[in-house]
């Protein structure tokens, strides 16, 4: 059956360091991902779309990157700052299946 | 330009009693998602429309819940009767349709929290 697992549930990390967050799948081939960022008690907010024929995506501090072969994206927010603390969704192809989230915090 | 507006924010019901959502898309997105989101996981997609047909409903638990998308504007989220497991946070998303990937982007609502007791 299809998984999604994404990092670790929490990710604690410094004001100024780079965030790397990992999605990674099994029994899919979709043709795009995407991430989401969401907020306690809010909907997710789309961030990036990276399709499958796409190596990486950049927009700002956030970095994406889709490995077909190793079924994976990685997620890269660089000189994080405690706005960017939230929960990031990654989210599969059309039929839009979503990954756990994984809780970031950035301490000041 | 207005978000995806959903109403009520909260409800608290008993277990098999009724409740119904409601969600307005962005105005002019052809596609609505209704989403259900347990703690600690991530949203799943429950029923899709596109204008007023439904293009996706098959993991909708068909004997308990019904959506109808109104005119191809409003939609509604119904559960009857309700369990104990539907506590979760029902989420409405809407897109500007198919066609290109941008059309695919989904925009949400802040959610209506559902609590059976």
């Amino acid at each position: 059956s299809q998984k999604i697992e994404q990092n670790s549930e929490a990710l604690n990390i410094q004001e100024g360091k780079t965030a790397t967050l990992t999605c990674n799948y099994t029994n899919y081939s979709p043709a795009y991902l995407q991430w989401y960022r969401q907020d306690p008690g809010r909907g997710p907010v789309f961030l990036l779309l990276i399709r499958e024929n796409e190596k990486e995506k950049r927009k700002e501090r956030l970095k994406v990157t889709f490995d077909t072969t190793l079924k994976q994206s990685l997620f890269h927010i660089t000189a994080s700052q405690p706005a960017d603390s939230a929960t990031y969704l990654c989210a599969l192809g059309q039929d839009m299946r979503f990954g756990a989230g994984t809780r970031l915090t950035v301490k000041p | 330009e207005a978000g995806v507006a959903q109403s009520p924010r909260y409800k608290i019901i008993e277990k098999r009693q009724s409740v119904a959502f409601w969600c307005n898309p962005i105005s002019g997105h052809a596609t609505l998602y209704w989403y259900q989101q347990i703690l600690g996981q991530g949203p799943k997609l429950l029923i899709q429309f596109q204008n007023n047909g439904v293009v996706d409903d098959s993991q909708l638990p068909k004997d308990r819940f019904s959506a109808e998308r109104l005119k191809g504007v409003d939609s509604t989220l119904k559960i009857q009767p309700a369990k104990l497991e539907d506590s979760a946070v029902y989420l409405c998303a809407s897109s500007l349709g198919v066609g290109t990937l941008a059309k695919n982007i989904q925009y949400f609502g802040a959610g209506t929290r559902l609590s059976v007791l």
